[in-house]
């Protein structure tokens, strides 16, 4: 069954600190992989997805297919970063399926 | 990018009567919207997915005679809650786009409570 994983609800760090949000997904094909993020009072919008292998707001995650893991990463938090965070995992189709959610407060 | 609309953003209503809630796309056409539902600080559960000129496809546990969808045209999807009860208080997002390697689009949400 398809399945996205993010373990942590909460996570808190100080401006400066490397972040990195947690994600484990359970698929039996080629998945595309996905990190959305949702600020205060404002709509669900992409952050980034594994096949463009890009770097937004400092964000980076890398699929790790040994481990069906796609973390999101980025070296030095900034408050600005504090929102919701989801993995979400898109089958062959269609289909998105999101995890869980990550907070992430950024204190100054 | 992509602007998806909802409308309205918050309606309250009492048990028992239908509440229509609409999703556009107004800058593209989506042959595809798809729906989900959010309770509070929980994730987006997808609904069904709602395709244009046709029938929608349901999640597993999704009544489709309780959550009417509709997808009339290339720009608009309707989802009807019928016979609302308390239970069906939630947060409801649509999104559009999202196939064929294309980004997905979400809506800004409206909130349904009811009393």
């Amino acid at each position: 069954a398809q399945r996205v994983t993010q373990p942590e609800k909460l996570l808190s760090v100080f401006k400066g600190a490397p972040v990195e949000l947690k994600c484990n997904y359970s698929y039996s094909g080629s998945p595309e992989l996905f990190w959305y993020v949702q600020y205060s009072r404002q709509r669900l919008q992409l952050l980034l997805r594994h096949i463009s292998r890009e770097s937004i707001k400092g964000f980076t995650a890398d699929l790790n297919k040994g481990e069906t893991s796609f973390h999101l990463k980025k070296p030095f938090a900034q408050e600005e970063d504090s929102a919701m965070y989801y993995c979400a995992l898109r089958d062959g189709g269609f289909k998105t399926i999101f995890g869980a959610g990550t907070r992430l407060f950024v204190k100054a | 990018g992509a602007v998806v609309s909802q409308h309205p953003s918050w309606v309250i209503c009492k048990s028992g009567t239908s509440v229509k809630i609409e999703c556009r796309s107004l800058d593209f056409q989506a042959t595809t919207m798809f729906w989900y539902r959010q309770f509070p600080k929980q994730s987006l559960m997808l609904m069904a997915t709602s395709n244009e000129g046709s029938k929608a496809t349901y999640e597993q546990g999704v009544e489709k005679d309780k959550f009417l969808i509709n997808h009339a045209s290339l720009t608009l999807s309707t989802l009807t809650v019928t016979s609302a009860h308390p239970e069906d208080s939630s947060f409801y997002i649509c999104s559009a786009g999202g196939t064929g390697g294309n980004e997905q689009y979400f809506g800004p949400g409206t909130r349904l409570t009811v009393t």
